[in-house]
């Protein structure tokens, strides 16, 4: 199946810092990407959707300008939580949107961790 | 607003059994549906998905049945194995494919040994 990776898989950084995270599809293209953000047990939750060479569409309540989205190629995406504070701590997932062969799934990465203090 | 509900947060089953997830959801406009299952501290892996224009699809231990009337989805897992134990999410979109899909709250299953 695709594969789908994420890194770091976990990060500690101090508040009012930058942390980036990148989601790579390691064996097909994505011209499609997502982020996702999951609380303790909550559901994930759409952050925005990456598309590669345009700018990402955002869900509503979701600051554009402090997560910002860079889908450079067909199989990177990046998000960066600019000046981080310990609210913005949580599990990001990213997914790669694969269609092939009559079908059509998205693949998540294994997430990252991020603890804000 | 939830728009895709799991009613039921945990479920557990004896090992060899079946296990059944109920997936409902409210917006009469999705018409594509996919279930994933998700250990702790890891993304969540794709199980089987299915379109609104069938009511079954089967793969292996995994069915998953469709009833657009009653806006309502379930995932037969059959027989349950103790590996099966993990987090189970069903998502659905309104576009014909997996794009921008939205989330239950997820179920957790125990399979028993």
């Amino acid at each position: 199946g695709a594969v789908v990776s994420q890194h770091p898989s976990w990060v500690i950084c101090k508040s009012g810092t930058s942390v980036k995270i990148e989601c790579r599809s390691l064996d097909f293209q994505a011209t499609t990407m997502f982020w996702y953000r999951q609380f303790p047990k909550q559901s994930l939750m759409l952050m925005a959707t990456s598309n590669e060479g345009s700018k990402a569409t955002y869900e509503q309540g979701v600051e554009k300008d402090k997560f910002l989205i860079n889908h450079a190629s067909l199989t990177l995406s990046t998000l960066t939580v600019t000046s981080a504070h310990p609210e913005d701590s949580s599990f990001y997932i990213c997914s790669a949107r694969a269609i092939a062969g009559g079908s059509d799934t998205q693949y998540f990465g294994p997430g990252t961790r991020l603890t804000v203090l | 607003d939830q728009q895709v509900k799991q009613n039921s947060p945990s479920l557990s089953v004896q090992e060899g059994r079946i296990s059944i997830l109920n997936c409902d959801y409210t917006n009469s406009m999705f018409d594509y549906f996919l279930w994933y299952k998700k250990y702790p501290a890891e993304g969540p892996t794709f199980l089987i998905s299915i379109s609104s224009i069938k009511d079954k699809n089967e793969d292996g231990r995994f069915t998953v049945f469709l009833n657009k009337s009653a806006k309502h989805l379930s995932l037969h897992i059959v027989p349950s194995q103790p590996g099966d134990s993990a987090v189970y999410f069903c998502a659905a979109n309104s576009k014909g494919g997996a794009n921008n899909l939205f989330f239950g709250t997820g179920t957790r299953l125990t399979v028993i040994p």
